[in-house]
């Protein structure tokens, strides 16, 4: 089965320290979401990528967040430096195209900010 | 805005009850709407998925439907099962400028035995 990797699958790290979470889309996927989830908000889109050019990045606090596609297989998204807020589980989701055959999701990594 | 709504937002039923999750979304321009699964603690399984042009999409006991016009989608569960227990998801992929898949808050489902 095609799947989505995601790494690291738990992370703990001190307020103020560099978080990166890594993705690796389904080989073939042009598309990747990047979401957050919590308890309060739920999944919110935080960015996505087409064929490695960022489409939106709007839902991500731009002063601390970064993402970026190095490659075709690798996605990644970056914090830094991390708040106790950031402490939630994140999600990379890859597709084709349009989206025509939905999107299939990673295990997400949970965060957690001391 | 692009909004997803879902409704109820949790809801607990014995087992062999049918059941009726909803979902309403605020633009008809829509590309595609997908159902995912989730359980505590882990990732999005996706159910169905339903193109804008379809009006119902099946796989075993679960049915969704579409009406694109009055954005709405309802996620149908026959017979359900204490393995059914776990959150609902809705994903609409709006159309327009660049795709944006938004989510639902979820329906969290309990079905006791």
């Amino acid at each position: 089965d095609a799947r989505v990797t995601q790494t690291p699958r738990h992370k703990v790290t001190e307020m103020g320290q560099e978080v990166t979470m890594r993705c690796q889309p389904i080989l073939g996927h042009n598309t990747v979401f990047w979401y957050r989830q919590t308890m309060m908000q739920g999944l919110e889109l935080l960015a996505y990528f087409r064929n490695r050019a960022p489409l939106d990045d709007s839902g991500m606090p731009k002063d601390r967040f970064s993402a970026e596609m190095p490659d075709a297989t690798l996605a990644t998204l970056k914090i830094q430096p991390s708040e106790p807020r950031d402490s939630a589980v994140y999600f990379c989701a890859s597709g084709q195209g349009q989206g025509s055959y939905g999107y299939t999701f990673g295990s997400g990594t949970r965060l957690t900010v001391v | 805005k692009q909004e997803v709504t879902q409704i109820p937002a949790a809801l607990s039923v014995p087992e062999g009850e049918n059941l009726v999750l909803n979902c309403s979304f605020t633009d008809s321009a829509i590309y595609n709407l997908q159902w995912f699964r989730q359980d505590p603690g882990k990732g999005l399984t996706s159910l169905l998925l339903i193109q804008s042009s379809q009006r119902e999409q099946t796989s075993g006991r679960l049915n969704a439907s579409l009406d694109k016009s009055s954005g709405r989608s309802t996620l149908y569960i026959a017979a359900s099962q204490p393995g059914d227990s776990a959150t609902y998801l809705c994903a609409v992929l709006f159309s327009g400028g660049y795709n944006k898949l938004i989510f639902g808050a979820g329906t969290r489902l309990a079905v006791h035995p």
